[in-house]
């Protein structure tokens, strides 16, 4: 893992849908993942993904990889206030983790 | 089974003291991980544990930085002296695997604030 980056705040009505991108450098990477941390809180896996497919659903979570243009994202559906945190995409080479500066996802009624 | 525990969950310390921050994995787990964050930036990748030894430690920021892992279970990262620029958020993370081949087995612990006044 390499370079991360990833937008820094993305502000959503509740309800609608919210799509939070990421791009990465590390070609090898072989799973990219989603973690989101809620304020005061520790880091929590949301989803992942494997680096030869191109999409995967979990429930109202959505993740898209584009690998030629290294491109992640992750669409959550009907967004609610619970789902105010930051959102960190990672990916894994080398033995460890990498990951971006996080975007911060504000939900307002 | 517990999870991956840290302590202090919140600590101020003035520059130029010590803080020793502890990290209990997931019993049984041989890869032990330490990042932080700075405020508003990426997590950094610190140091990586295979049991008591230090697998990569490429990540460490200078010699305050010390962090230790005897026995293979526990382990410190210690801080000394503390400067302003160490405030941020101390990850600790374990892993079951002995060549860990994705993400999805590394569990992350609440993690170690940290301010420095």
């Amino acid at each position: 893992g390499e370079d991360v980056e990833q937008s820094l705040f993305l502000s959503v009505r509740e309800g609608d849908s919210s799509v939070i991108n990421c791009t990465y450098t590390d070609s090898s990477s072989t799973y990219l993942y989603w973690y989101k941390q809620e304020p005061g809180a520790g880091l929590q896996l949301l989803t992942y993904i494997f680096s030869n497919m191109d999409m995967k659903q979990d429930q109202r979570l959505t993740v898209l990889l584009n690998k030629k243009d290294k491109h992640l994202s992750l669409r959550i559906a009907d967004t609610q206030t619970g789902d105010s945190a930051i959102y960190f995409c990672a990916d894994y080479g080398d033995y460890k983790l990498s990951f971006g500066a996080g975007t911060t996802v504000t939900v307002r009624a | 089974e517990a999870g991956v525990t840290q302590f202090p969950s919140h600590s101020v310390i003035e520059k130029g003291q010590t803080v020793t921050l502890r990290c209990d994995p997931i019993s049984g787990h041989d890869n032990l991980y330490w990042y932080r964050r700075v405020m508003g930036k990426e997590i950094k990748f610190l140091l990586h544990f295979v049991k008591e030894s230090k697998q990569d430690e490429s990540g460490m920021p200078n010699n305050r930085f010390l962090a230790e892992r005897t026995g293979g279970t526990y382990s410190t990262l210690k801080v000394q002296p503390a400067e302003l620029e160490d405030s941020g958020v101390y990850f600790c993370a374990s892993g079951n695997d002995r060549l860990i081949t994705g993400g999805n087995t590394i569990y992350f612990g609440e993690g170690s604030w940290l301010t420095v006044v």
